[in-house]
């Protein structure tokens, strides 16, 4: 399956500031997507990136707040604008494995930690 | 109501115990339905998914799908340390678009 690499890892935010979490994959991948992990919530889908388009966001999320870019079918960015303490959350990018589409599955960074303070 | 519903436990089980974690969803147009396991501070990673209804096996697991009542379930045998994490439930309502649940914590004990 897709490796995915992720970063950072975590970090620790002025309110008002901004982040850009990079999402790099070792294989081509049509459709990549970010995730938000908060606390005892379940994941939620923030928008599907595909190259060459812009990324469609879910309902609750807009362009302005999650700005994305997806430059090739390797690599994604999600920028977390404007920071505010409610944005402290896990953020995660996944794949849809095309090279593995037996198993149907979607695979996912380790994540990026970001605590706004 | 939310989509998908999940029991957040933390369930806490004697090793070599069965345990089963369950998952119910109110959409009945959900045809692919997904457990992934989280370790901590790790992205989920698949470990089960099923079309439609019916059961699939893998070593240990078990995941079963009941459409007629909404109802999923993973069945983890002969339970070991090294299984303590979250599992996440997650169905698809359209194409490329999974709805997670919020997770279960499972903590297995020597």
């Amino acid at each position: 399956s897709a490796v995915i690499s992720q970063k950072p890892s975590r970090d620790i935010c002025q309110r008002g500031t901004s982040l850009t979490i990079q999402c790099q994959v070792d294989s081509q991948v049509t459709m990549m997507f970010w995730y938000r992990q908060q606390p005892g919530q379940s994941l939620t889908l923030i928008a599907t990136a595909n190259q060459g388009s812009e990324a469609t966001y879910e309902s609750g999320f807009v362009i302005d707040k999650f700005p994305i870019s997806r430059p090739n079918l390797t690599f994604s960015t999600l920028t977390v604008s404007n920071m505010s303490p409610e944005d402290s959350s896990i953020y995660l990018c996944s794949v849809e494995d095309d090279a593995d589409p037996i198993h149907y599955g979607y695979t996912f960074g380790s994540g990026t930690r970001l605590t706004v303070v | 109501q939310k989509e998908v519903e999940q029991d957040p436990g933390p369930l806490s089980v004697p090793e070599g115990a069965i345990v089963s974690l369950n998952c119910t969803y109110s959409n009945s147009a959900f045809q692919y339905f997904m457990w992934y396991r989280q370790y901590s501070r790790k992205g989920p990673e698949l470990l089960m998914y099923t079309y439609s209804s019916g059961n699939k096996e893998d070593g240990r697991f078990t995941a079963q799908v009941d459409k007629s009542s909404k109802y999923i379930s993973l069945f983890i045998r002969d339970s070991q340390p090294s299984d303590s994490a979250t599992y996440l439930c997650a169905v698809e309502r359209n194409t490329d678009k999974l709805i997670f649940g919020t997770g279960t914590r499972l903590q297995v004990f020597p």
